[in-house]
């Protein structure tokens, strides 16, 4: 066990909808990251939020959007969902910088 | 052409082998990781080394900077192994994104 929890673990929608993808560091943790893997592409980097700033940014779509709560919890909203947005979606933690990282479980996004 | 390139790409390999996993980047880094992809789909950070060499159990990762090429080895390896292995670059220049390699897949048999 990672220390990073994410759920949900699977979630299916329709082409169009919107969905909330959330994550909790390990305790103590400051930076989340968020990957998506797919098929074709592999893991990208989407997007870091360090203590509730964002700190950079990947090949992040502009239906996507991200934010890191006080509690340090992040959530991932996918919006104006398509097919090819399916995929699986990884949050990741360290305690600063991108140092070791302890990733979550995934949520498996399938858009049919 | 990819940032970050691995070869092999799939690997079946017999229980007890040593096999050896090899991952090129372009860029400049400041840090590499290896990861581990297990079938069930979660992920775990094997290494994160930016010069020489450092060991875990059975498992060796090298690094040559001036190369820019890294290694990973797996002694005696065992059918648990099986899984995907994924190598990935911190660029320089302050930027904390991963890069990642498209990964190996390594099937060892009993």
């Amino acid at each position: 066990d990672s220390g990073v929890t994410q759920t949900p673990k699977h979630l299916i929608t329709a082409t169009g909808q919107r969905v909330t993808l959330r994550c909790s560091p390990r305790s103590g943790d400051l930076s989340v990251y968020w990957y998506q893997q797919s098929l074709d592409q592999g893991l990208q980097f989407l997007i870091q939020y360090y203590n509730g700033e964002e700190r950079a940014k990947g090949n992040i779509l502009e239906r996507f959007s991200a934010q890191q709560f006080p509690d340090l919890h992040s959530e991932l909203n996918l919006s104006s969902l398509e097919l090819g947005d399916s995929a699986l979606y990884f949050c990741a933690s360290s305690v600063s910088g991108v140092g070791k990282l302890f990733f979550g479980s995934g949520t498996q996004l399938s858009v049919l | 052409k990819n940032e970050v390139e691995q070869s092999p790409q799939n690997l079946t390999a017999q229980e007890g082998e040593f096999i050896t996993i090899n991952c090129s980047y372009s860029v400049g880094i400041s840090a590499l990781h290896w990861l581990q992809q297990h079938p069930g789909g979660g992920i775990v950070s094997l290494f994160m080394l930016s010069s020489g060499k450092k060991k875990h159990g059975r498992l060796i990762a090298t690094i040559n900077i001036q190369e820019k090429h890294s290694s990973l080895h797996i002694t005696a390896s065992h059918p648990r192994d099986s899984a995907v292995y994924i190598c990935a670059v911190e660029t320089q220049g302050g930027s904390e994104k991963l890069v990642f390699g498209k990964g190996m897949k390594l099937t060892v048999n009993p």
